[in-house]
């Protein structure tokens, strides 16, 4: 099995930060790699496939980027709607991990 | 836009067999194209994928799970459903059905809480 790492698994920024979330994967996984947010009570949305392809309608303060096995999404300028939980998951080969998740809060 | 909605028990007793059906609309599962999975979050916790289905009828699991999933599709119906044999506490959670496109999943159910207490 695929094992995700995620870093760190909180991180507390102010409105206007730029902020950066790695995950790392235990074998290589090429692009497979997906990104979502989750905020409490609603299924998770996603913002970022293929590692660095960017979901429409996602804004564009949103990238992803890396390959093999590190990978980081940065939002660019925190807004307050950005405030959630964001997870990583990898699709390779017919087998779906997800990260354990990274907490975004309020500073 | 497709839209997905599970139903099904909320409350399994121990032992017993947890039973869930994801119903589409805005989108037909016999089109091809989509994975159709079955995702898992324990309170609280982070997200657990359980597996997918091919409208073939082709389904991948995962290992973890494996001995006491099955996954199932009737086109007929434009539905896809979940069996999770042998439920004990530990599965207690809210339970997604969601759509995979290339891998990545855009398109989810709102979830349904699944309590495992007799």
């Amino acid at each position: 099995d695929i094992q995700m790492t995620q870093s760190p698994s909180t991180l507390s920024a102010s409105v206007g930060d730029r902020v950066t979330i790695t995950c790392r994967a235990s074998q290589s996984i090429s692009s497979w790699l997906a990104w979502y947010q989750q905020k409490p009570g609603k299924a998770p949305k996603l913002l970022i496939y293929d590692a660095s392809s960017l979901e429409s309608g996602v804004p564009s303060r949103f990238s992803g980027s890396g390959s093999g096995t590190e990978f980081t999404l940065t939002i660019s300028s925190l807004q307050p709607d950005d405030f959630a939980t964001y997870y990583c998951q990898q699709y390779n080969s017919y087998s779906v991990t997800f990260g354990p998740g990274t907490k975004v809060d309020i500073k | 836009q497709v839209q997905l909605q599970e139903s099904g028990p909320g409350l399994v007793k121990p032992s017993q067999t947890l039973s869930l059906t994801c119903t589409v609309s805005g989108g037909s599962i016999s089109s091809g194209g989509y994975y159709w999975s079955w995702i898992r979050q324990h309170p609280g916790k982070g997200l657990e994928w359980i597996g997918y289905i091919y409208y073939s009828g082709s389904t991948y699991y995962n290992p973890s799970l494996k001995s006491r999933v099955t996954i199932s599709v009737d086109t007929s119906k434009n539905q896809f459903s979940l069996k999770l044999s042998s439920v004990t506490a530990a599965d207690t959670a809210v339970y997604y059905c969601a759509r995979d496109q290339m891998g990545a999943t855009p398109d989810w159910g709102q979830g349904t809480l699944v309590t495992v207490s007799s």
